[in-house]
């Protein structure tokens, strides 16, 4: 079966600082991959998705960014953390067709000082 | 574009209470439609699902059916549980041609509380 890693699952930084956040899918290959932002428990904005290795796609522009080095791996980092980049950070796949469910991630509860 | 609409919340109920949570949609072409629960401090989990009209999802208790006539897929569940209060989600994803790549379109969610 299917399961998907998000790490860490809290994390406390102060601001200018740098992130980097690590999701990985096992038991699929070639997923789509996504990074969601959830503020206040509700309200998911989507960040970034990708198709396949090294393909990246933005949906709002702002201080993080998105890799995606190995089939199942989809990393957020930033290289200076803003105080708005506080949220609760959610990683989902699913696979390549569309009209299918996404799978999330437990989520990193991230705090910025 | 494609668009989610929830019944506005909190929803607060009574343990073994009727439960419904309105969802309606817009959306081209034939989209599949999700129910996702996130219960405090987790992920989101689907719960059920539906890929074409008239379909029913159900598990747990819970049941949706996909209406195309009214662009609806409303949750339901006959008696609720306090081990049922959580934030649901209604959320499509495009069928249609374009380069949707499998994206979910959510709803704002909707807060349910259940009390002994």
């Amino acid at each position: 079966s299917q399961t998907i890693h998000q790490w860490p699952a809290t994390l406390v930084q102060p601001v200018g600082s740098p992130l980097s956040l690590e999701c990985t899918v096992e038991g699929t290959s070639n997923p789509n991959l996504y990074w969601y932002r959830q503020a206040a428990g509700r309200g998911l904005q989507l960040l970034f998705y990708s198709v396949g290795i090294g393909q990246i796609s933005s949906e709002v522009p702002q201080n993080l960014s998105a890799s995606r080095p190995q089939d199942r791996q989809f990393i957020l980092s930033s290289k200076k953390l803003l105080l708005s980049d506080s949220g609760f950070y959610l990683c989902a796949w699913s696979g390549p067709d569309r009209g299918q469910p996404q799978h999330f991630g437990d989520g990193t509860r991230l705090s910025i000082l | 574009g494609n668009s989610v609409t929830q019944m506005e919340g909190p929803v607060t109920l009574s343990e073994e209470a009727f439960l419904t949570i309105n969802c309606t949609y817009t959306a081209t072409g034939y989209p599949s439609l999700f129910w996702y629960v996130q219960y405090p401090g987790e992920g989101l989990q689907l719960l059920l699902k539906a890929t074409k009209a008239d379909d029913k999802g159900s598990n747990k208790g819970f049941e949706a059916t996909y209406r195309k006539e009214t662009t609806s897929f409303h949750l339901e569940k006959g008696s609720v549980q306090v081990s049922d209060s959580a934030v649901y989600f209604c959320a499509l994803s495009g069928n249609a041609g374009g380069t949707s790549y499998g994206k979910l379109t959510f709803g704002q969610g909707t807060i349910l509380t259940v009390h002994p």
